[in-house]
């Protein structure tokens, strides 16, 4: 088992939808939490983090962690074609840690 | 401000042949990383380098994958020989420092080295 599960999906939503994005962890030592968005043949680049327990929110894009259930989510308002991508979370014990990411999910938002 | 560069962009081999992938980091980033990235899955880190010296390469797989970052500046990573489970996107980032909290260690990734080995 990996130690961050990922639903590859592909996900696919109308434009406009509220799209949720899921990532399970079994390492309880994870304190820092991220989410990368990676669109085709480019690498990731951080959409947001969050350190600890707690929601975060940023425009169109709220993370959430909850650390009791090792479980983090991102949600999308608006869904926008232009959100086409796939979504990878990311998670380290420390600051100086290294990255474990997910699989990844591939999200396709059509207009 | 200019990204992360690595070049080549695409490279198809023949197995048994060596490989090298270069990266430019972001100018002023002290920590460098390579990453390996398989189909459908998230990245994994290879080496991580502070200015000169590697601090975690424990994921290195050192019979056949080498790395150096000369002057703590740019780095090359080299497989050699090259097999077929070597096919990938590898992957290099940078960050301004790799040790302290958000943002400073956030990394920014370049557009990666996609390796066919045939």
């Amino acid at each position: 088992q990996k130690e961050v599960e990922q639903d590859p999906g592909p996900l696919s939503v109308p434009e406009g939808a509220i799209v949720s994005l899921n990532c399970t962890y079994s390492n309880s030592a994870f304190q820092y939490f991220m989410w990368y968005r990676q669109y085709s043949r480019k690498g990731p680049e951080l959409l947001m983090y969050t350190y600890s327990s707690g929601n975060k929110e940023d425009g169109r894009f709220t993370a959430q962690v909850d650390k009791s259930s090792k479980y983090i989510s991102l949600f999308i308002r608006d869904s926008q074609p232009s959100d086409s991508a796939t979504y990878l979370c990311a998670m380290s014990e420390s600051a100086g840690n290294m990255l474990t990411f997910g699989g990844g999910t591939r999200l396709m938002v059509k207009p | 401000e200019a990204g992360v560069v690595q070049s080549p962009r695409y490279k198809i081999i023949e197995k048994k042949q060596p490989v090298a992938f270069w990266c430019n980091p972001i100018s002023g980033h002290n920590t460098l990383y390579w990453y390996l990235q398989n189909l459908g899955q998230g990245p994994e880190l290879l080496i991580r380098y502070e200015n000169e010296e590697a601090v975690d390469d424990s994921q290195l797989p050192k019979d056949r994958f080498s790395a150096e970052r000369l002057k703590g500046v740019d780095s090359t990573l080299k497989i050699q020989p090259a097999e077929l489970g070597d096919s990938a996107v590898y992957l290099c980032a940078s960050s301004l420092e790799g040790t302290s909290g958000p943002p400073a260690n956030e990394q920014f990734f370049g557009p990666g080295t996609r390796l066919t080995v045939l």
